[in-house]
C-alpha cells in the first residue's frame, strides 16, 4: 500500500539550531512528495514539494530532497526560529489517485528562545 | 481571492444528533477533498468530489457519513447520529483541477466535539 512514516515528536530545539525531520514513504507508483505545516488552530499550508527524483523543494529556509533510492524526503532548516513552532506533515500523492494526499502522522516542533 | 472557507469553526453535538460541515472552495476551484484528523494523528482522506460528482469516497465510513458538492453552494459533509468517536478536526481542501502535482489549498477546519 501507500504510506508515509515520520519521526516521532515532539522535537524541541533552541533558536538558531539545525532542524531535521525524517520522512520515508512506501508507494505503489511514482509519487509526488510534500511537506505541509500546521500552525496552532490553523489549517495546513503547503511548505514545499518535489515531483521527481533528486528534485529539491525549498521555501522559507526549509529544504527537502526527493531521494528515490532511500524512499525519503527529509525536511531540513539550517537555523530555526521561534515562529517555526508548528506541526509538520510529510505527504505523498499518486497520479492514479488524483490529488488525494496520504499524510504522515505529523511531527510537533517546539523552538525555544 | 478568499481562501477555502469552512464553517462552523467549532461544532458541539450531542450523541445521536446530526452534524453538517460546510466548505466553500476557493474561487475557480471545482475539486474538493475532505480529510479527518483524529487527536494526535495525521490527516486521513475521506472523500474527493467535483461539482455534483463523487470521484473517490474510499475513505468514508460506510454508514452515517455522506458528502455532496452541488452545482451551486458549498460542499457539505454530513454525519448522522454522531458518536463520541466522530470527535475530530475535519479539513476541506480545494484545487482548480485534479492531478498529482496540483496544489491543494486547505481551510482552517471544523472541530467537531461530540458530548
Amino acid at each position: 500500500g501507500n504510506s508515509v512514516t515520520q519521526m516521532e515528536g515532539p522535537v524541541t530545539l533552541s533558536e538558531e539550531a539545525f532542524l531535521t525531520i525524517n520522512c520515508t514513504y512506501t508507494a505503489t507508483g511514482y509519487p509526488s512528495l510534500f511537506w505541509y505545516v500546521q500552525y496552532p488552530g490553523e489549517g495546513l499550508q503547503l511548505l514545499l514539494k518535489a515531483t521527481k527524483a533528486d528534485d529539491k523543494g525549498s521555501n522559507k529556509g526549509f529544504e527537502a530532497t526527493y531521494r528515490k533510492e532511500t524512499t525519503s524526503f527529509h525536511l531540513e532548516k539550517g537555523s530555526v526560529q521561534v515562529s517555526d513552532s508548528a506541526v509538520y506533515f510529510c505527504a505523498l500523492s499518486l497520479m492514479e489517485y488524483g490529488n488525494k494526499l496520504v499524510f504522515g502522522a505529523g511531527t510537533i516542533l517546539r523552538v525555544k528562545s | 481571492n478568499a481562501g477555502v472557507m469552512q464553517n462552523p469553526r467549532h461544532l458541539v453535538r450531542r450523541r445521536g444528533q446530526e452534524a453538517r460541515l460546510r466548505c466553500s472552495p476557493m474561487k475557480g476551484h471545482s475539486h474538493v477533498y475532505w480529510y479527518r484528523q483524529l487527536p494526535e494523528e495525521g490527516l486521513k482522506f475521506m472523500v474527493y468530489l467535483q461539482k455534483e460528482n463523487i470521484i473517490d469516497e474510499s475513505g468514508m465510513p460506510k454508514e452515517r457519513f455522506s458528502a455532496e458538492f452541488p452545482k451551486e453552494g458549498p460542499s457539505i459533509l454530513r454525519i448522522q447520529q454522531v458518536v463520541r468517536g466522530d470527535s475530530a478536526a475535519y479539513f476541506c481542501a480545494s484545487s482548480p483541477r485534479g492531478g498529482q502535482n496540483t496544489e491543494a489549498f486547505f481551510g482552517q477546519g471544523t472541530r467537531l466535539t461530540v458530548v
